[in-house]
């Protein structure tokens, strides 16, 4: 079965930049598999950031963007914010109606 | 504005069915735009898609819950239901519906319900 992976943690300094990463573990991602991606902090549901590769979800700020680099799908936050420090989780749609969440990247920012 | 909610059982034994409800108020379920879907999470951990239905009731599986899992819909009553059988204490988690587009765009999700596998 095909594995999304991402990177388990990430650190990132406030006002910086950082750019989390949603591959596979056999084969590229491409914008074919309309990789989306969500933020969710502790007990909360998760939040919609970008779907379609690069299309941001209503009242997502534009400090959030989305793209393919390389053979991954990749989401940069720009002058991180303390706020931002959260999960974040890729989905990749698969074909035949099957989707795959990534096993998640916890930010923190500090 | 469009909200889901879950609704079923908090704690269920091993071996047996877990069961949730999801309701849907402010759209209809009958749209032809959107799938419905349940994904989990079980604690500490990531989320995991279990399976989605179209209006129509297709439905599609998480191929390593295929065998145990089955998603309805009613749409006289705006909801659509999850069944997970044969339950283990591995499935212990927050069970999610939301809604999505063709290609896994979750747009819309419901608070999350906790449900705890437990003799």
């Amino acid at each position: 079965q095909t594995v999304v992976t991402q990177e388990p943690s990430f650190s990132v300094s406030p006002g910086g930049t950082v750019t989390l990463t949603c591959g596979l573990s056999s084969g590229s991602v491409s914008t074919s598999y309309y990789p989306s991606w969500y933020q969710q902090t502790p007990g909360q549901a998760p939040r919609t950031l970008m779907y379609n590769t690069d299309t941001r979800s209503s009242g997502v700020p534009d400090r959030f963007s989305g793209s393919i680099l390389g053979n991954k799908a990749a989401l940069t936050i720009t002058g991180a914010q303390a706020d931002d420090e959260s999960d974040y989780y890729c989905v990749l749609y698969m074909g035949s109606g099957i989707s795959v969440f990534g096993g998640g990247t916890k930010l923190t920012v500090l | 504005q469009l909200q889901l909610q879950e609704s079923g059982p908090g704690l269920v034994k091993p071996s047996e069915t877990l069961s949730l409800t999801c309701t849907v108020s402010g759209a209809s379920i009958s749209s032809s735009s959107y799938y419905w879907g349940w994904i989990r999470q079980p604690p500490g951990k990531g989320l995991e898609w279990i399976g989605s239905i179209y209006y129509d009731g297709s439905s599609y599986y998480n191929p390593s819950l295929k065998s145990r899992v089955s998603i309805s819909i009613d749409t006289s009553k705006n909801q659509f239901s999850l069944k997970l059988s044969s339950v283990t204490a591995a499935d212990t988690a927050v069970y999610y519906c939301a809604r999505h587009s063709e290609h896994s765009m979750f747009d819309y999700w419901g608070q999350g319900s906790l449900v705890t596998v437990s003799s």
